[in-house]
């Protein structure tokens, strides 16, 4: 069965410094997917990332970068110079690519404040 | 492209009473959409899976008496929550699968219900 584990809670920062959302999850399947999305206080959520295991390349977007480790099972999730508006609840999920109902399974979330 | 409409936004309504949620896919057909709850503060919990044409696929611990999905069309799929009560309150997200050819792609997301039952 697939697992997801985001074992910070919560997380405060102050603005402009960078802070790191950590992933770690499980799989049998060699072929899957991994997906970090954004949740505001509205509720909507907002997709980051999607990354399939075949691809470890790190990847940047802007402020925001993403490590995929598979040595450790990890889909790390970097802020750079942090502000405000970044705070939200971070999920990172994932998915098992067989095809059949490919179900997403997410991780406990993370709460972000970055601190004016 | 690859937008889900979700409707009511925000609802309130009397113990016992049933309630209709809509989910429809505007720009593509969905043949497998997926239902979440989320309580306050916590994660998005999978509820069921319907595929269009199809009976829904509840996940363990889901009432499927007392949740109702129907996924009749390619871009409309509807949840129902039957003879609400007050521990049904929370916030409700459909989900649809989307696919470049025969590859997932990625999944697309309503913007929520929240359920009062008062």
């Amino acid at each position: 069965a697939q697992k997801v584990t985001q074992a910070q809670t919560e997380i405060s920062v102050v603005e402009k410094e960078d802070v790191t959302l950590d992933c770690v999850y499980e799989t049998r399947d060699t072929t899957y997917y991994l997906f970090w999305y954004k949740q505001p206080p509205s509720g909507e959520l907002v997709f980051l990332i999607r990354r399939n295991s075949f691809d470890e390349q790190n990847e940047i977007s802007g402020r925001y970068s993403w490590n995929f480790q598979k040595s450790t099972s990890s889909f790390n999730f970097t802020i750079t110079a942090s502000q405000v508006v970044d705070s939200a609840v971070y999920f990172c999920a994932l998915s098992e690519a067989g095809f059949g109902n490919e179900k997403l399974t997410f991780g406990t979330g993370t709460r972000l404040t970055i601190i004016p | 492209g690859a937008v889900v409409s979700q409707h009511p936004s925000r609802v309130i309504c009397k113990s016992g009473t049933s309630v209709k949620i809509e989910c429809r896919s505007l720009d593509f057909q969905a043949t497998t959409m997926f239902w979440y709850r989320q309580f306050p503060k916590k994660s998005l919990m999978l509820m069921a899976t319907s595929n269009e044409g199809s009976k829904a696929t509840y996940e363990q611990g889901v009432e499927k008496d007392k949740f109702l999905i129907n996924h009749a069309s390619l871009t409309l799929s509807t949840l129902t929550v039957t003879s609400a009560h007050p521990e049904d309150s929370s916030f409700y997200i459909c989900s649809a699968r989307v696919r470049a050819g025969a590859r997932l792609y990625g999944y697309t997301f309503g913007s929520g219900t929240r359920l009062t039952v008062v």
